[in-house]
């Protein structure tokens, strides 16, 4: 059973506005949530994290936004550039599942569209 | 320069054949970690090490075998019990918190 989905299978975005990519999870356990950047035949980059004591996480052109009652989180990037069209994972980990294991959603495939 | 490396890129392998992946990382951290990607899919647990000399299953450990005898290493073996082995799989280590860091993953293709 998939704890952690990613329901958009893909997202186009012109350059230049928002992208917002959406997480949702089952586990109340998890506390702590990671997105991650992929391109084809690489590993996953390591992007931003947020921990359930907040609701709120930026780093530059990224942010988190965390919904525990909804059990959703979202990625914003802002302004969306070329570059950003890679494969995005969220992830999710936390006490009762396994020390510091990561559960991954199966990806959202972002386009920025010059 | 600190980081993951994972050899080789791709891997050829034989029907009846175990196959080895590296993994190796110098970045000092405790736990190492070996996932599996299919296409389409997200990232599926392996195997899993906290610490040198200890290692756990994770959700699809059948037809895997691991060894963490040093804390820079953790090698993954590809049994021939393992049906379905083609996939792209990534190593990853973590300082102990909970942010993975990735290498850049081997290619298993069965011939």
């Amino acid at each position: 059973d998939q704890q952690v989905k990613q329901n958009s299978p893909s997202l186009s975005v012109q350059e230049g506005r928002i992208s917002i990519l959406n997480c949702d999870y089952t586990n109340s356990m998890f506390d702590y949530f990671l997105w991650y950047k992929k391109y084809p035949a690489e590993g996953p980059t390591f992007l931003i994290s947020i921990s359930s004591i907040k609701d709120k996480n930026e780093d530059g052109r990224f942010t988190v936004f965390l919904n525990k009652s909804a059990k959703h989180l979202s990625l914003h990037i802002v302004p969306s550039q070329p570059g950003d069209s890679a494969v995005y994972f969220c992830a999710a980990s936390g006490g009762g599942t396994g020390a510091n294991n990561l559960f991954f959603g199966t990806g959202t495939r972002l386009t920025v569209i010059p | 320069d600190g980081g993951i490396t994972q050899s080789p890129k791709y891997l050829f392998r034989k029907e009846g054949q175990n196959v080895t992946l590296s993994c190796e990382q110098n970045l000092n951290h405790d736990a190492m970690y070996w996932y599996r990607q299919d296409p389409g899919q997200g990232l599926r647990l392996i195997y899993y090490s906290q610490i040198v000399n200890d290692f756990q299953k994770g959700d699809i450990a059948e037809g895997y075998s691991v060894s963490r005898e040093k804390k820079e290493s953790f090698p993954l073996t590809v049994t021939s019990a393992q049906k379905n082995p083609t996939a792209f799989y990534l190593c990853a280590s973590s300082p102990g918190q909970e942010t993975q860091y990735f290498g850049p993953g081997t290619r298993l293709l069965v011939l």
